[in-house]
């Protein structure tokens, strides 16, 4: 167990839906990042927050929206949902202090499917 | 832009032998950090082994072990006494090291993953 959560673990819909997608960071980590794992794409990064601003973004479609609360969890946004949208999301934290390396640790994921 | 590829999809090894996996990378930066993660069935991402660039020494961690070499852009997972329990999707990855200040863009590159099957 890492120590991160994401809620809901299965999310099935329609085409046209939107969804919100949760993550909780490990008690401590400021960072928090999302990241896709399709068939066709591979994982890849989505966006990371940091302490609640957001501070890099990767290959995150204009449908998407992601956010980061005062209490530190995340959540990502899906709407105008289509059929190669289907995928696992990954939420990770870190502590992300200056400097260095510190470890991304990996929630279980949450498991979109889109019908 | 940095890119990660891993040339074998797929890869079997027998019960108690060592396997090599592949993986080169291309990037502009002189410092940065290379992974090996592993994803089992259960699909929950594993931190397998890591290296910083700027080390010239090979990371080790019990059975797993990695051949880095920065000229070549290249960083090889070895896994010896292979178990059953080492079947899974292994992912290359990569991340730039961070500035000085916290909040920097940490985010990991990852290769396609090969799939490894150990076969008792």
């Amino acid at each position: 167990d890492s120590g991160v959560t994401q809620t809901p673990k299965h999310l099935i819909t329609a085409t046209g839906q939107r969804v919100t997608l949760r993550c909780s960071p490990r008690s401590g980590d400021l960072s928090v990042y999302w990241y896709q794992q399709s068939l066709d794409q591979g994982l890849q990064f989505l966006i990371q927050y940091y302490n609640g601003e957001e501070r890099a973004k990767g290959n995150i479609l204009e449908r998407f929206s992601a956010q980061q609360f005062p209490d530190l969890h995340s959540e990502l946004n899906l709407s105008s949902l289509e059929l190669g949208d289907s995928a696992l999301y990954f939420c990770a934290s870190s502590v992300d202090l200056a400097g260095g390396y510190d470890e991304q640790f990996f929630g279980p994921g949450t498991r979109l499917t889109v019908l | 832009a940095q890119t990660v590829t891993q040339s074998q999809p797929e890869m079997s090894v027998q019960e108690a032998e060592t396997v090599t996996l592949s993986c080169t990378y291309d990037t502009s930066e002189s410092n940065y950090y290379l992974f090996w993660y592993k994803q089992p069935p259960s699909r929950q991402m594993i931190l397998v082994i890591r290296q910083e660039a700027y080390k010239q020494q090979n990371a080790t961690e019990n059975r797993f072990s990695v051949n880095f070499q920065k000229a070549a852009k290249s960083f090889s997972l070895k896994i010896s006494d292979s178990q059953l329990g080492d079947t899974a999707m292994y992912f290359c990855a990569f991340m730039k090291h961070k500035t000085r200040y916290g909040g920097s863009q940490g985010n990991l590159i990852f290769g396609k993953g090969t799939k490894l099957s150990v076969k008792p």
